[in-house]
């Protein structure tokens, strides 16, 4: 089982429409949890961290559920300019490493 | 752009060689990780450097090795490459070795392809 799970995509939405993505994790000590975001063949870029209560920025909702391992993103009225590689990744202290999901694809269209 | 820069930025190279890729990490920054990112792939720690010493390391054959230098710069090397090797090699540099609360800066990357 990966330590982080993630659905591929491609998930192709509409202009305007919300989508959410999924993310499970297998180790329960995991400390640290963030969405990153990667253009095509460019570096990833932090989103937005991930607390247990939930957090918000502007447009995007992330949110965490420890018992169940379970990490969301939440992205309304998308834009064309969403349309990337958004990454789930995990920091457990061992280590000191990110665990990098394989990445959920967004195309936004007109 | 994050101050992190990597370079080449991109490497070919045959089945075989060795290779050294460079990292210059973001100003103030005393940790630097690398990973390796294969296409449709996320990002796989490879190892990370904390004030010149390694502090982790992936599941990464030794064949795969580093360095950071006192000004926390940062090389990996790859002996006896092999096709499997082709990737995206990241760099990112952070304040400290526990990411917990810091965030990871990444570089553009280095492409390698091995022929």
């Amino acid at each position: 089982r990966k330590e982080v799970e993630q659905d591929p995509g491609p998930f192709n939405v509409p202009e305007g429409a919300t989508v959410a993505f999924n993310c499970t994790y297998s180790n329960s000590a995991s400390q640290s949890f963030f969405w990153y975001r990667q253009d095509c063949r460019k570096e990833p870029k932090l989103l937005m961290s991930v607390y247990s209560s939930g957090n918000e920025d502007g447009r995007f909702t992330a949110q965490l559920n420890r018992a169940s391992q379970y990490i969301s993103l939440l992205i309304r009225d998308s834009k064309l300019s969403d349309s990337a590689t958004y990454l789930c990744v995990v920091y457990t202290g061992t280590a000191s490493k990110l665990t990098f999901g394989t990445g959920t694809r967004l195309q936004v269209t007109l | 752009e994050t101050g992190v820069t990597q370079s080449p930025t991109h490497l070919i190279k045959t089945r075989g060689q060795q290779v050294t890729l460079r990292c210059s990490s973001q100003s103030g920054h005393n940790t630097v990780s690398w990973y390796q990112q294969a296409l449709g792939q996320g990002p796989q720690f490879i190892f990370q450097y904390y004030r010149e010493e390694e502090n982790g390391r992936g599941n990464f054959p030794p064949r795969f090795s580093g360095l950071q230098f006192p000004n926390y710069s940062s090389e990996l090397n790859v002996n006896a490459l092999e096709l499997d090797d082709s990737a995206l090699y990241l760099c990112a540099s952070s304040l400290e070795a526990a990411v917990l609360n810091t965030e990871a800066f990444f570089g553009q990357g280095t492409r390698l392809t091995v022929v």
